[in-house]
């Protein structure tokens, strides 16, 4: 278990209305991570953060923000949902411990559906 | 052209056979190469990394690397049905801590 929650789990949204999806850490890793899976594309890094208040875009950040304010936490905020943004969202976190192998520890996901 | 290309599948076999799972990537920096295996509605977890070329061996599953051609391939000797899952393949480039990840084949094995 690699003490990582997200939350909601699931949730319905309609198309416009904010949406902040959490993930929690209790590892005290440095490195968080959100991604989104859909079917075709594999997973697709949003955002990530490599500690307190230092994020960065991925390849697919356009429509998400994001903030990291304690160690533990790292939230996906989608500011006007659409329905394009219908996806499992999937935090992961990246140990460091050793080799740097790059290996990253995945949440269970969220899924949302934005209507 | 996307950066780790991978088959989508389906991929359906019988029990006990061997399964092959390929990859191909474009960026030659990558260095550590994984796989991870999802069941469904689950997160991935990592089933075995490999750095450079060469082959790593772990019990029913053998990962190999040809760094040459820039292929990867994922091996499992007497498949199980509980091996039934999506295997996605994963590539870490140490100098841009990214970790790029292929489309996901989805395997069911079939008892």
């Amino acid at each position: 278990d690699a003490g990582i929650t997200q939350s909601p789990r699931h949730k319905v949204t309609e198309t416009g209305t904010p949406v902040t999806l959490r993930c929690h850490q209790t590892e005290n890793h440095r490195y968080m991570y959100w991604y989104r899976q859909d079917p075709g594309h594999g997973l697709r890094l949003i955002h990530y953060s490599y500690g307190v208040k230092d994020t960065d875009k991925g390849e697919v950040s356009d429509g998400y923000s994001v903030s990291r304010s304690k160690t533990e936490d790292f939230l996906l905020t989608l500011e006007s949902a659409t329905s394009s943004q219908t996806s499992v969202y999937f935090c992961a976190i990246r140990g460091l411990a050793g080799e740097d192998t790059g290996e990253l520890f995945f949440g269970e996901g969220s899924r949302l559906t934005v209507l | 052209q996307k950066e780790v290309e991978q088959d989508p599948g389906p991929l359906s076999v019988p029990e006990g056979a061997i399964v092959s799972l390929n990859c191909t990537y474009s960026n030659s920096a990558f260095q550590y190469f994984m796989w991870y295996r999802q069941y469904s509605r689950k997160g991935p977890e990592l089933l075995m990394y490999t750095y450079s070329s060469g082959n790593k061996e772990d019990g029913r599953f053998t990962a190999q690397v040809d760094k040459s051609s820039k292929y990867i391939s994922l091996f499992i000797r007497d498949s199980q049905p509980s091996d039934s899952a999506t295997y996605l393949c994963a590539h870490f480039w140490q100098g841009a801590q990214k970790l790029v990840f292929g489309q996901g084949t989805r395997l069911t094995i079939n008892p």
